[in-house]
């Protein structure tokens, strides 16, 4: 299994610029997340994912768009890229036997490093 | 006040030294303490997982949860120069109807020396 893959690991946007983060897991999970990670900030919620076409706000989702087509895939839009929203992205999944109660542990993807100037 | 504190570091330590990491949280519904590892330029993944006060051992770590203080804890025994990495602390609670929220500390960066 590869787990969680995420591209592209890299990428410089210029301001107004949009591009889409991928985000694939195999392990068949169906909660996904999107997190965005500055430094000295800690972990922030952006969106959310507990099953195919269903989607959720995290805790930062201004500017930002998500959809889930299928159970694997869990793409994170950026319209109109700001320079605030220069971060490390990273993307999860986790299990819940309970569609819409709690899961189990979340598995992190590698990350994209995103700058936008 | 945030909900979760953790001191952002960083801290340096010798091989072999033991390693005490903490966090407070200022949220008594939280249910569940979690720390998570994360290498320079990877994914957190899991290390230790508790949901009761008390010791959780493995291995070399040992998570405490003190939660008349609201406040964990994260050894490290003979640390070694693999487990330099930044270490997050993450607390979770689960409503009545099921809804969960996970909150992450700031993370603690760890440098081992040899």
């Amino acid at each position: 299994n590869a787990g969680v893959t995420q591209t592209p690991k890299f990428r410089i946007l210029k301001i107004g610029q949009s591009m889409t983060l991928q985000c694939t897991q195999d392990m068949n999970h169906n909660y996904m997340y999107w997190y965005r990670q500055d430094p000295g900030m800690g972990l922030k919620l952006i969106y959310y994912s507990v099953g195919a076409g269903i989607t959720d706000k995290g805790e930062v989702p201004n500017g930002y768009n998500v959809s889930r087509s299928t159970t694997e895939d869990f793409p994170l839009r950026l319209e109109l890229a700001a320079p605030s929203q220069t971060s490390v992205y990273f993307c999860a999944s986790s299990y819940s036997s309970h569609p819409g109660g709690p899961s189990y542990e979340q598995y992190f993807g590698p990350g994209t490093r995103l700058t936008v100037t | 006040q945030k909900e979760v504190e953790q001191d952002p570091g960083p801290l340096s330590v010798p091989e072999g030294a033991i390693v005490s990491l903490n966090c407070t949280y200022s949220n008594s519904a939280f249910q569940y303490f979690m720390w998570y590892r994360q290498y320079s330029r990877k994914g957190p993944e899991l290390l230790m997982y508790t949901y009761s006060s008390g010791n959780k051992e493995d291995g070399r770590f040992t998570a405490q949860v003190d939660k008349s203080s609201k406040y964990i804890s994260l050894f490290i025994r003979d640390s070694q120069p693999s487990d330099s990495a930044t270490y997050l602390c993450a607390m979770r609670y689960i409503s009545n109807f099921g809804n969960e929220k996970l909150t992450f500390g700031t993370g603690t960066r760890l440098t081992i020396i040899p």
